[in-house]
């Protein structure tokens, strides 16, 4: 299986605050990578699929980058409704794999 | 907008199977991969598996020998089987469509392996 590791594994954060999110993949996967967005007692959000690409709908705040092993999330200018739990997760091959999630908390 | 709804019973007694059931809506569950997530409380989430319409499946190795997933493209339903369930099988589990990633999820529900 591909292991996946998001740092840090919580954040605090001010509204209006610039923040990344990193997950390495313990090999490569070329760009077969997405992120989420889970709040308490919801199901998770995709926000990005293919490493960069915005899901429709999602904001242009959260920008991805990366490929191979070393990827990013960063969201811009944090509002409150973007206090929540982040995972990335890998889909180049089976079994898929998640994250452990950065919970990202106001400062 | 697709649409997706889990169903099924929230208690399930220990060495007993876990059925759940996850109905598409608004959209063709013959055009796409179709996955089964859950997540312990408090905890990350774990790919169980994916089926497609022609029925061809894979799942994850740890938990291989007890599940099984199934279609009923007539009914637009994908389902679940989790047999010889214990406490550590207690989760939110979801379904999800895979278009752009694992791009549309269910609301999930929460099951609880309990006497």
């Amino acid at each position: 299986d591909i292991q996946m590791t998001q740092s840090p594994s919580s954040l605090s954060a001010s509204v209006g605050d610039r923040v990344t999110i990193t997950c390495r993949a313990s090999q490569g996967i070329s760009n077969y990578l997405a992120w989420f967005q889970q709040k308490p007692g919801k199901a998770p959000e995709s926000l990005i699929y293919a490493a960069s690409n915005l899901q429709s709908g999602v904001p242009s705040k959260f920008s991805g980058s990366g490929s191979g092993t070393d990827f990013s999330l960063t969201i811009s200018s944090l509002q409150p409704e973007d206090f929540a739990t982040y995972y990335c997760q890998q889909y180049k091959s089976y079994p898929y794999t998640f994250g452990q999630g950065t919970k990202l908390e106001i400062k | 907008q697709v649409q997706l709804q889990e169903s099924g019973p929230g208690l399930v007694k220990p060495s007993e199977t876990l059925s759940l059931t996850c109905t598409v809506s608004g959209d063709s569950i013959t055009s796409y991969y179709w996955s089964w997530i859950r997540q312990p409380p408090g905890k990350g989430l774990e790919w169980i598996g994916y089926i497609y319409y022609t029925g061809s499946t894979d799942y994850n190795p740890s938990l291989k020998s007890r599940v099984t997933i199934s279609v009923d493209t007539s009914k637009s339903q994908i389902s679940l089987k989790l047999n010889s369930v214990t406490a550590a099988d207690t989760a939110v589990y979801y379904c999800a469509r895979e278009r752009w990633g694992l791009d549309a999820w269910g609301q999930g529900t929460l099951v609880t392996v309990s006497s």
